[in-house]
């Protein structure tokens, strides 16, 4: 499984886009890129997921770059509600695709 | 429909004894996994299943059993605790091409 580089931590102003970078420069092609957060001592939470076309749902947009080297998770308009840990994931989507967790970005929406 | 419902919330168990921890879904999924998550770090995988009567073993699933008799219920197994395993525990259910689901977790402490 390709592995992914994100930053440790991000601070982002409240109202403003939260713009969540990933680094997955030995992604092949068939592996997609997903995204889920985790607000502290809750279950994580599936956010989006995409292969090569940018994709966008209502909680966020995903931003995949033309080589697929890396991408990038948008929250249009953060509230303090969108503080957690977020964890960008690569993988391949067969029947049996099981995700590898890292340690993500903790993400911090100041007032 | 209530998605994953884990069981019990929170265990304080003393080391050597046994405990089931019990995990729930109603969305007719097929696949469900069992999580630990220590402070600081992402998730790791202890057992999964792809579908009912079937288990398999994860990245940590030494000092666990699992079982999956009935397709909606995952149960997990400490037949003689540690404190090697206080920790938090996520259960986790998915369809063929869906994102996970996940509870809200069972915080165990074993003193």
């Amino acid at each position: 499984d390709a592995k992914t580089t994100q930053p440790t931590s991000m601070d982002c102003a409240e109202g403003r886009a939260a713009n969540l970078p990933c680094n997955h420069s030995t992604i092949s092609g068939n592996e997609y890129v997903y995204w889920y957060r985790q607000i502290h001592s809750q279950g994580p939470q599936y956010i989006i997921h995409g292969l090569k076309n940018n994709e966008t749902n209502e909680m966020a947009s995903l931003i995949i770059t033309e080589d697929r080297k890396s991408s990038t998770l948008i929250l249009p308009h953060a509230t303090l509600r969108d503080t957690a840990v977020y964890y960008c994931i690569v993988r391949v989507m067969d029947s049996n695709y099981q995700l590898i967790w890292g340690a993500g970005t903790k993400l911090i929406i100041k007032p | 429909n209530a998605g994953v419902t884990q069981t019990p919330k929170f265990r304080v168990l003393k080391t050597g004894q046994s405990m089931t921890l019990l995990c729930a879904q109603d969305m007719n999924h097929e696949y469900m996994y069992w999580y630990r998550q220590d402070p600081g770090m992402g998730l790791r995988l202890i057992h999964y299943s792809v579908g009912e009567g079937t288990t398999a073993k994860g990245e940590v699933p030494d000092g666990y059993n699992v079982s999956r008799l009935k397709k909606q219920n995952f149960l997990l197994g400490l037949e003689s605790a540690a404190p090697s395993q206080t920790s938090v525990y996520f259960c986790a259910s998915r369809g063929p091409k869906d994102g996970y689901t996940f509870g809200s977790g069972t915080r165990l402490t074993v003193v």
